[in-house]
């Protein structure tokens, strides 16, 4: 079955414990993303990644680090967490190289949510 | 820059009849335009997309949307809702040629009452 598998899909932390959120895809898609989902807010990019060895900031980067050294994995990682980051994340991967633009749809993770006290 | 409006936070139909979900946007540039659906503690679904040529686009479950480009609008519509339709539903926008940074709305909240 083709899917994004995000873990965990639960996390309370602490502040300043850094943390790792693995996201794998079974469909050899190029493109991942990272993104975070807060009311009233919608979804917001945090990074992706074209293909392997290839990221990119999207619009709220600051405080996470990702990479993308194998193609179908693309782990988010928070070096130091705060309680600003606490969110619903979501992964996605959808086909997609230099030239085909962005016209192909998500394939999105069932989320992780993050809680940092 | 790229924007995407959804100006309703919450959308109420009754079951059987037809129910329509904003979607305004602005780009510079040609635009491809997506819906996806969130069902409770799920991931986004990808219901339908408009890439180009004719403006009705057909999706999955029986929606479809739009693509107004004097009005910059792309509205998903389903001529008979269904209780099980109940979600949060994302608009998004991407530019031919492009970044691969797609835009999403802030989502509108589906509520179909029996």
């Amino acid at each position: 079955e083709a899917q994004v598998t995000q873990n965990p899909r639960y996390l309370i932390t602490v502040t300043g414990k850094k943390l790792t959120v693995t996201c794998s895809q079974n469909m050899n898609h190029e493109y991942m993303s990272w993104y975070r989902q807060d009311p009233g807010l919608g979804l917001r990019q945090i990074y992706y990644s074209m293909n392997v060895e290839v990221t990119d900031k999207g619009d709220v980067p600051e405080g996470y680090k990702v990479s993308r050294k194998e193609k179908r994995n693309f782990p988010l990682i928070l070096e130091s967490p705060s309680p600003n980051q606490t969110s619903l994340y979501f992964c996605a991967s959808s086909l997609g190289n230099l030239g085909q633009g962005s016209n192909q749809p998500q394939h999105f993770g069932d989320g992780t949510r993050l809680s940092i006290l | 820059a790229q924007s995407v409006a959804q100006p309703e936070d919450q959308v109420n139909v009754a079951e059987g009849n037809p129910l329509t979900v904003k979607c305004t946007y602005s780009v510079s540039g040609n635009p491809y335009l997506f819906w996806y659906v969130q069902y409770p503690n799920r991931g986004l679904q990808f219901l339908l997309k408009y890439i180009t040529g004719d403006n009705l686009v057909k999706g999955s479950y029986g929606f479809e949307a739009e693509f107004n480009k004097s009005q910059t609008s792309f509205h998903l519509k389903k001529p008979s809702a269904l209780v099980s339709d109940s979600a949060l539903y994302f608009c998004a926008v991407s530019v031919s040629g492009g970044s691969y940074i797609p835009t999403f709305g802030r989502g509108t909240s589906l509520i179909v009452h029996p």
